[in-house]
């Protein structure tokens, strides 16, 4: 069974530009959550998706959002990028979410310049 | 929020002493998940503990999990250059929309 997709895999773009991310989760996964990781940060959750709804959301500002469509395909959006932001992206499929096993895509690599 | 403290933050050893990290929560868990990530790979899957006093093996690697579910540990027997990695534990507090929290892993180097 195919695994976790993430597309595109890297990425370079200019501060106050704005980047959509694609996921593409195991098949017949419901659950899709969102990380961001940076050296010396661990895996900092960004929010989670489940049936289209958001479920939970970490502590992100505004500009990160993310939306999930009725193929469990989820994207996430930064507006108004920030130095900061740059960062691997890592989604992860679940079943159900919660405490199920989680499986992660490859990462998408930002670069914000 | 949820207090996950993992310790150490890094560690190096030499080809075929031990390893063990810890993961401390501040409130009981629900269960616990531990995860390895590869230098340049992502996070997989090793294993979920779910019962106080619970110890699981895996070959060289012991997982337990604390009697009063607030701990865990990851020991690594004999370490291998193939178990370099950061372990991260990712405890769950078991709420109706209990979510993953990870922590900030253990960066693990082995010299041969």
């Amino acid at each position: 069974k195919a695994g976790v997709t993430q597309t595109p895999r890297y990425l370079i773009k200019t501060r106050g530009q704005q980047v959509t991310l694609s996921c593409s989760p195991i098949s017949g996964h419901r659950s899709v959550s969102w990380y961001q990781q940076t050296p010396g940060q661990g895996l900092q959750f960004l929010f989670e998706y489940f049936s289209e709804t958001q479920r939970n959301k970490g502590n992100f500002p505004g500009r990160f959002s993310g939306r999930q469509f009725s193929n469990s395909r989820s994207e996430m959006n930064v507006s108004t990028l920030e130095l900061g932001d740059s960062a691997l992206y890592l989604c992860a499929s679940s079943l159900t979410g919660g405490n199920n096993e989680q499986f992660f895509g490859p990462g998408t690599r930002l670069t914000v310049l | 929020g949820q207090q996950v403290m993992q310790i150490p933050q890094y560690q190096h050893v030499q080809e075929g002493e031990d390893f063990t990290t810890y993961c401390n929560s501040s409130t009981t868990l629900s269960n616990i998940q531990w995860y390895k990530q590869r230098p340049g790979g992502h996070p997989v899957f090793l294993i979920q503990l779910v019962k106080s006093g619970e110890v699981k093996k895996q070959k060289r690697l012991t997982f337990q999990f604390g009697e009063a579910k607030k701990n865990s540990s990851l020991h690594i027997t004999a370490t291998q250059t193939t178990d370099v990695g950061t372990y991260f534990c990712a405890p769950d507090r078991g709420s109706t929309l209990g979510r993953l929290y990870f922590g900030r892993g253990t960066q693990l180097t082995v010299w041969p």
